[in-house]
């Protein structure tokens, strides 16, 4: 059973730089894609991109020139960095494993970062 | 990009009743379609992908359908642990990858 665990601040400086770390346990990275997702508090939820097992990225138009994806299969880990960072960019982000460039099969619990000086 | 809508906002139905949420796209997505069920501090999980497949472990109440634009999900006999905000979500055109609004279900 694949577990995948988000890690990292809970809160950010305004014009700073998000920073998350999914860890991936009971799982292979191979012939999926993993995502982030976030979601505002009260609100719907945002595709912010995803990285494949290939090591190839594509991200939400919206977000593109703020946002890096990255991983590192020797951890089992992907990340997640955010530029620049407002209070708009206060949610819950969540670490997802797709099949393919389709649904998102399996979640990770998801972690709060507040954007605030 | 593709928008998703979906309605009710709300719906409130009773225990055993069968409570049916929709989703629109703004374009034709065929197929590609899937479902997941919010409970409040958790995580989505998926319910339903290629518009009408369970997903696994997800009861047999729980069924979709449609193509094209136009999309239900359909809980046959609403139980009280069905309580939860519905997301319909894309994956015909992306990026992005785009969400619904969410449907919340009560238990009257």
């Amino acid at each position: 059973q694949v577990r995948l665990q988000e890690s990292g601040p809970a809160l950010v400086k305004p014009s700073e730089t998000l920073s998350l770390t999914c860890t991936v346990s009971g799982g292979s990275f191979s012939l999926y894609y993993w995502s982030w997702i976030r979601q505002p508090p009260g609100k719907g939820l945002e595709w912010i991109g995803y990285i494949s097992d290939s090591g190839s990225a594509n991200f939400n138009p919206s977000l593109k020139s703020r946002v890096t994806i990255s991983m590192d299969t020797s951890k089992n880990q992907f990340s997640l960095k955010v530029s620049s960072v407002t209070a708009a960019d206060t949610a819950v982000y969540y670490c997802a494993r797709g099949v393919g460039a389709t649904h998102f099969q399996n979640w990770g619990q998801g972690t709060l970062v507040s954007v605030s000086s | 990009e593709i928008v998703m809508t979906q309605s009710p906002g709300t719906l409130s139905v009773s225990p055993g009743e069968r409570a049916t949420l929709s989703c629109r796209a703004s374009q034709s997505v065929s197929s590609n379609l899937a479902w997941y069920q919010q409970k409040p501090g958790q995580a989505p999980r998926l319910l339903i992908y290629g518009a009408s497949t369970r997903a696994t472990g997800i009861p047999a109440r729980f069924s979709g359908s449609g193509s094209g634009t136009e999309f239900a999900l359909t809980i046959s006999s609403l139980q009280s642990e069905d309580s939860a905000v519905y997301y319909c979500q894309q994956y015909n055109n992306w990026p992005p990858f785009t969400f619904g609004p969410g449907t919340k279900v009560d238990i009257k």
